[in-house]
């Protein structure tokens, strides 16, 4: 079945620091992937996407590639802010070859970023 | 325009009672999925409701139930409540066109707590 694998928290980083969050994911078809984050007690929002293999997804500072032939969407900013301190959570939403439903994501475990000033 | 809206934000209830948690969409949104959110789990899929008709459907027991409403409000339904349902319970909505890719967007969800 479909999943994804996001690398396990908490990460904790020094404002300003490069961060990266590895994202893998296992499905059939061609599915959308997706950057969440969730802020402390509010719901999660969406902070990048890529509906196709080689997109970039980017918002805020940070980007995201769909790379199909390594099935990986990793999370990227050149530099944190304590404000960027939250969870992040990667998703797939399993689709046809001509788009499809989103309301059923698949999310990963969700990876807790603390950044220290 | 509003966000997505869901109420109430917190619930305590004992075991074997049961529970309606409601939510309304963003206006303009024909599609509602709702989400459990445990430390253990993670985010699960429980079902999603599109033009009152409920259109995909995840792994969780039958005393898990929703409905949609005309309006695209919705609401679910747990019955028989055990401890193990206490978990922050996410709605989402997007306008459910699939040429379009629409994003979800979620509300800040309703923790439910059993006792």
């Amino acid at each position: 079945g479909n999943s994804v694998t996001q690398m396990e928290g908490p990460v904790t980083l020094s404002e300003e620091a490069f961060l990266t969050i590895n994202c893998t994911y296992t499905a059939t078809g061609y599915p959308s992937l997706f950057w969440y984050v969730q802020y402390p007690g509010e719901g999660l929002q969406l902070l990048l996407k890529a509906t196709k293999a080689d997109d970039k997804g980017s918002n805020k500072g940070f980007e995201a590639t769909y790379r199909k032939e390594t099935t990986s969407f990793h999370l990227e900013k050149g530099s944190v802010q304590v404000s960027d301190s939250a969870v992040y959570f990667c998703a797939l939403s399993d689709k046809g070859d001509y788009g499809g439903s989103q309301g059923n994501l698949i999310f990963g475990k969700g990876t807790k970023l603390s950044v220290k000033p | 325009k509003a966000g997505v809206t869901q109420t109430p934000r917190y619930l305590i209830k004992t075991r074997g009672q049961q529970v309606t948690l409601s939510c309304s969409p963003i206006s303009g949104h024909r599609s509602v999925s709702w989400y459990q959110q445990t430390p253990g789990q993670g985010l699960q899929f429980l079902f999603e409701y599109f033009s009152e008709t409920q259109r995909n459907k995840g792994n969780f027991p039958g005393r898990f139930s929703g409905r949609q409403f005309s309006n695209s409000r919705s609401e679910m339904n747990v019955s028989t409540l055990e401890l193990g349902d206490s978990a922050l319970y996410l709605c989402a909505s997007h306008y459910g066109d699939e040429a379009y890719n629409s994003p979800l967007h979620f509300g800040n969800g309703t923790r439910l707590t059993v006792t």
